[in-house]
């Protein structure tokens, strides 16, 4: 099974700063990974796919970056709405694994 | 308009059984792979099971292998979810998502199972 582990846990910032979250998997993974924002009493809602794909309806400032093992969420620009949990997830041989989640709160 | 509309959830007792459904709509259902992913309250997300369309094969995690079943019904645009055999540990929120390319694009609103007794 691949590991995705996301870091930091918590992400403490105001809005208008820039928001850097990590994903790393404990092995390679194709172009599967995605990227998802959660908030509290909602479905997750789909922001990136296939590493660095914004999804129907997401705003610019949501960009995602990476390969192999290493992947990036970058929020620049923070919106009061964007304060939330993010989570990212891979498919590979038809088994899904998601991080354990960043939670992105107001300083 | 793309729809996912979850039901069955409830309480049920430890060791109990649970069959959760999924009514589809918006697209052409057998064309694509859905899943189950679950959230235990205060948790994150875990996938639970994937049946891809026309019968091209079906996909648990480890955690409830042998225990949850799941099964669609194409002609019906439904996705079904056994549940057997329920520990307290099975308590979340079950969403219904549609897998396109990997990721899921569209979400239910989830059904709540809590098995207590």
């Amino acid at each position: 099974e691949i590991v995705l582990t996301q870091s930091p846990a918590t992400l403490s910032l105001s809005p208008g700063e820039r928001a850097t979250l990590s994903c790393r998997a404990s092995q390679s993974v194709s172009s599967y990974l995605a990227w998802y924002q959660q908030k509290p009493g909602q479905a997750p809602r789909l922001l990136i796919s296939g590493a660095s794909n914004r999804a129907t309806g997401i705003p610019a400032r949501f960009s995602g970056s990476g390969s192999g093992t290493d992947f990036t969420l970058t929020i620049s620009n923070l919106e009061p709405e964007d304060f939330a949990v993010y989570y990212c997830q891979q498919r590979s041989d038809w088994r899904y694994t998601f991080g354990q989640g960043t939670k992105l709160e107001i300083k | 308009e793309v729809q996912l509309l979850e039901s069955g959830g409830g309480l049920v007792q430890p060791g109990g059984s649970l069959r959760l459904s999924c009514a589809a709509s918006g697209f052409t259902f057998s064309n694509y792979a859905m899943s189950w992913v679950r959230q235990a309250p205060g948790k994150g997300l875990e996938w639970v099971s994937a049946a891809r369309g026309s019968g091209r094969g079906t996909y648990s995690a480890d955690s409830v292998k042998g225990r949850f079943t799941v099964s669609r019904d194409d002609s019906k645009n439904t996705l079904y979810l056994q549940m057997n055999t329920l520990r307290t540990e099975d308590t979340a929120v079950y969403y219904c998502a549609k897998d396109i390319g990997g990721s899921f694009a569209y979400w239910g609103q989830g059904t709540a199972v809590t098995v207590s007794s």
